[in-house]
């Protein structure tokens, strides 16, 4: 079984802080994706990120893919209370035919 | 909006009795997962289906059943309900056109609660 661990499990900020938030296993994916949670909807994809090293950015969002495709990291600039929800990472399993292994999510609170 | 229907959003009934949970998608997508969220677990993947006929069992398959008979629909069909089975439960498209190495996108959800 690969396993996706994401820390921190919870955070709790104020409006205007920065944050990073971490997806990590012992596993290598072909690619990672990004997906926000809000209560009662499905994930929606905010970012994939394939090539080892790469940084995506997505406005006040950057996103990087570890050298050795094991890892990654979400770092919010100047948080906002819309950024508040559940933040979950997947990994694509390498040769096994577009199947996802999910992280359990690190849960954003940011308050006004 | 990925065209991706799940019903019903919500439901429930009693231990023993069948339930069936559809998803229905409208951009001709290649593969279809199920999906079910639960407190401190995340995302659990139940079945997925590769093209029309074509599925296989993922982590937590014991008690859930899969059917794809056209592209558009992937049905879940828990055969007799357990309570252990309350849940959140996703569907998931990817690979439209039959193209891999694309992210899944997923629908809003049925939650299913078994007394």
């Amino acid at each position: 079984t690969q396993l996706l661990e994401q820390s921190p499990q919870f955070l709790s900020i104020q409006e205007g802080e920065n944050l990073t938030v971490y997806c990590n296993s012992s596993s290598v994916f072909s690619s990672l994706q990004w997906y926000r949670q809000e209560p009662g909807e499905g994930p929606v994809l905010l970012v994939t990120v394939v090539t080892g090293g790469e940084v995506k950015k997505l406005k006040r969002l950057t996103f990087q893919f570890g050298d050795a495709r094991k890892d990654s990291s979400l770092h919010i600039t100047a948080a906002q209370p819309g950024d508040t929800g559940l933040y979950l990472c997947a990994g694509e399993v390498v040769n096994y035919g577009q199947n996802f292994v999910f992280g359990p999510g690190t849960r954003l609170s940011v308050l006004p | 909006d990925a065209g991706i229907t799940q019903s019903p959003r919500h439901k429930v009934t009693e231990t023993g009795t069948p339930v069936t949970l559809r998803c229905h998608q409208t951009e001709n997508h290649r593969y279809m997962y199920w999906y079910r969220q639960d407190p401190g677990h995340g995302l659990r993947l139940i079945h997925y289906s590769y093209g029309v006929k074509d599925t296989d069992k993922g982590e937590v398959s014991d008690g859930y059943s899969v059917s794809r008979s056209k592209t558009e629909d992937f049905l879940l069909t828990l055969e007799s309900a357990t309570s252990s089975q309350t849940s959140v439960y996703f569907c998931a498209i990817s690979g439209q056109g039959g193209l891999s190495n694309q992210p899944q996108h997923f629908g809003d959800g049925t939650r299913l609660s078994i007394l």
